[in-house]
């Protein structure tokens, strides 16, 4: 089947630093990824939107220029998370689209802000 | 609007017990309805679909049936394993064109079954 990856799979950063989140899809080619965050115990929130070669179009309470995500080929999508704060952390999931019928999700990244 | 909602959990089984964990929806339109699963320290896995009205989804022993009558999706298993021990998720999305859109999910339910 078709896989995702993600880099890093976790991730310790100080508060008021960047952090760059690598989604990847190894086998296939996507025009379309999503980013998801999910708290402990609770359901995936779709953040945005990553068309590739086009801008993100993020959810409704998302801040874009707090979370950039950058589409720059078929295969790569990437969520940077600027000027983080211990609020940010959370579980970051990215999934791509593969042939218009099927989302496939990466392991996920867990980001800890100090 | 879309959403999904699922039965709270956790859910605890002994081994070989039937699970039922129940799923309707809200959607405008006809959407298709997944369940995925996801593993202690893992990625979200598409466990099964339906795309249209009384399709049924089987994988691994589970099984669900897409009714429109009553919205609902619930997910069944005759006889739970230790290793099925997991979060469950139902989900929905509509298509645009040829392409699924974006995925609705539930809260999800915690599913641990013991020997």
């Amino acid at each position: 089947g078709a896989v995702v990856s993600q880099h890093p799979s976790w991730v310790i950063c100080k508060s008021g630093t960047s952090v760059k989140i690598e989604c990847r899809s190894l086998d296939f080619q996507a025009t379309t990824m999503f980013w998801y965050r999910q708290f402990p115990k609770q359901s995936l929130m779709l953040m945005a939107t990553s068309n590739e070669g086009s801008k993100a179009t993020y959810e409704q309470g998302v801040e874009k220029d707090k979370f950039l995500i950058n589409h720059a080929s078929l295969t790569l999508s990437t969520l940077t998370v600027t000027s983080a704060h211990p609020e940010d952390s959370s579980f970051y999931i990215c999934s791509a689209l593969a042939g218009g019928d099927e989302q496939y999700f990466g392991p996920g990244t867990r980001l800890t802000v100090t | 609007g879309n959403s999904v909602t699922q039965m709270e959990g956790p859910v605890t089984l002994s081994e070989e017990a039937f699970l039922t964990i129940n799923c309707t929806y809200t959607a405008t339109g006809y959407p298709s309805l997944f369940w995925y699963v996801q593993y202690p320290g893992e990625g979200l896995q598409l466990l099964l679909k339906a795309t249209k009205a009384d399709d049924k989804g089987s994988n691994k022993g589970f099984e669900a049936t897409y009714r429109k009558e009553t919205t609902s999706f619930h997910l069944e298993k005759g006889s739970v394993q230790v290793s099925d021990s997991a979060v469950y998720f139902c989900a929905l999305s509509q298509r645009r064109g040829s392409t699924l859109g974006r995925l609705y999910f539930g809260r999800g339910t915690q599913l641990t079954v013991w020997p």
